[in-house]
């Protein structure tokens, strides 16, 4: 069973740059099927989608975000990453990984998502 | 980007049905997905496409759409059922590709 692990900084300071890591165990994220993204969730508040990526490196974000954001994967290792530059604190949120079908997939939808990480920007 | 709007809350008694609506110019073009989370959990897919529901979904939940607003209808909504409910779908708007959320809407089951 396909299962997705977010990992990095629970504590990133203002202006700096946080870092998360997606660990895909149960399948592979080199299937040609799926594309992974990133979503966050400030505390009681509503989702956001941040970016998607494809195993080949092909990307797309979410154009609020796109000037701060890279999502790479790394094929040999199964996982997929997020880095988000000059946080502030309007980017304390829950992290989340999901994969997703793509944008070229009528039937498109974030089916498995982890667990979720909370990140907090603070000195 | 585009926008998709929800109810904030919506209430339901218990064995009722009800309709969780979302609105959105993307969704003249583009199917709806829906997602349950419960406090402190991940989202879960609930509805996807024209009316798809993933494995151990149960078959109370079902999916519609017309012109420019997509509706979530859960038939006799059990305790278990409450939760925030979100919609997405793809960003119609501009040339870029992309995803957006709807704002969510609060389910109580009274």
């Amino acid at each position: 069973q396909l299962q997705l692990q977010e990992s990095g900084p629970g504590l990133v300071k203002p202006s700096e740059t946080l870092s998360l890591t997606c660990t895909v165990s149960g399948g592979s994220i080199s299937s040609s099927s799926y594309y992974w993204g990133w979503i966050r969730q400030p505390p009681g508040k509503g989702l956001e989608w941040i970016g998607s990526i494809y195993y080949s490196g092909s990307t797309y974000y979410n154009p609020s975000l796109k000037s701060r954001v890279t999502i790479s994967v790394d094929t040999s290792k199964n996982q997929f990453s997020l880095k988000l530059s000059s946080v502030t604190a309007a980017d304390t949120a829950v992290y989340y990984c999901a994969r997703h079908k793509g944008p070229w997939e009528p039937n498109d939808a974030f089916d498995i998502w982890g667990q979720g990480t909370m990140v907090t920007v603070s000195s | 980007s585009s926008e998709l709007t929800q109810d904030p809350a919506v209430s339901v008694a218990l064995g009722q049905t009800v309709r969780i609506t979302c609105q959105g110019d993307s969704l003249r073009s583009y199917y709806a997905s829906w997602y349950q989370q419960k406090p402190g959990q991940a989202p879960v897919l609930v509805i996807y496409g024209k009316n798809n529901r993933p494995s151990g979904i149960p078959d109370r939940f079902s999916g519609s759409s017309s012109g420019n607003t997509a509706s979530l209808t859960i038939t006799g909504a059990q305790a278990e059922d409450e939760a925030d409910y979100y919609c997405n779908s793809r960003d119609s708007s501009g040339n870029h590709l992309g995803v957006v959320f709807g704002g969510g809407t609060k389910l109580t089951v009274l």
